[in-house]
């Protein structure tokens, strides 16, 4: 069966310093992969997403950056985190030659820029 | 035109009440129209989903009615529980958008004992 696994699962970081935050699919191959942020009581913004190695497409211009290194490990990350990079990054993943199929969420990171 | 809207953006129910979320879209595109639920702390998990070709689809106490003409979606949750108690998004996708799901803004419902 597919596992996703997101971590960490919690992490707070000072202003000004790097982030990295890792996500791997397992039990498929050639999966679509998206990272979304969810604000405190807010929706899901999508932020990125692959459909293949090394293919990003971004979806907010912003101070993050995501990288897919191998088929099935997705990256988030940044140089110098801001205060409004607080949120809840979930990632996603689903089966690339089906837009309708499932989009199978991570128990996602809760980031705190202090 | 990308927009879903999502109503109410929370609800309370007493238990073994009827909850219902509405959900509005305007892009002709979008063929599946996704519900998923959300606990605290966790990531969201696929509830039920729809294709327009119906007009309602019911999987134990949770149905999906679908009004194409007027282009809305509702979910409605019979028998309300407070495990219940969680956060809902609407979505829909179209075929050539990458699988890119456009979420509603999310409703927290609240089911009271």
């Amino acid at each position: 069966s597919q596992t996703i696994h997101q971590w960490p699962a919690t992490l707070v970081q000072p202003v000004g310093s790097p982030l990295s935050l890792e996500c791997t699919v397992e039990g498929t191959s050639n999966p679509n992969l998206y990272w979304y942020r969810q604000a405190a009581g807010r929706g899901l913004q999508l932020l990125f997403y692959s459909v293949g190695i090394g293919q990003i497409s971004s979806e907010v211009p912003q101070n993050l950056s995501a990288s897919r290194p191998q088929d099935r490990q997705f990256i988030l990350s940044s140089k110098k985190l801001l205060l409004s990079d607080s949120g809840f990054y979930l990632c996603a993943w689903k089966v690339s030659r089906r837009y309708n199929s499932p989009l199978h969420f991570g128990n996602g990171t809760r980031l705190t820029v202090t | 035109q990308q927009q879903v809207k999502q109503s109410p953006q929370s609800l309370i129910v007493q238990k073994g009440g009827i909850s219902i979320i509405n959900c509005a879209y305007e892009n002709t595109a979008f063929d599946y129209f996704p519900w998923y639920q959300q606990f605290p702390g966790k990531g969201p998990a696929l509830l039920i989903a729809i294709r327009p070709d119906v007009s309602e689809k019911k999987e134990g106490r949770f149905t999906i009615s679908f009004n194409k003409s007027a282009k809305q979606f509702s979910l409605h949750i019979m028998d309300s529980q407070p495990g219940d108690s969680a956060t809902y998004f609407c979505a829909a996708v179209g075929g050539t958008s990458y699988g890119k799901l456009t979420f509603g803004q999310g409703t927290i419902l609240t089911v009271h004992p």
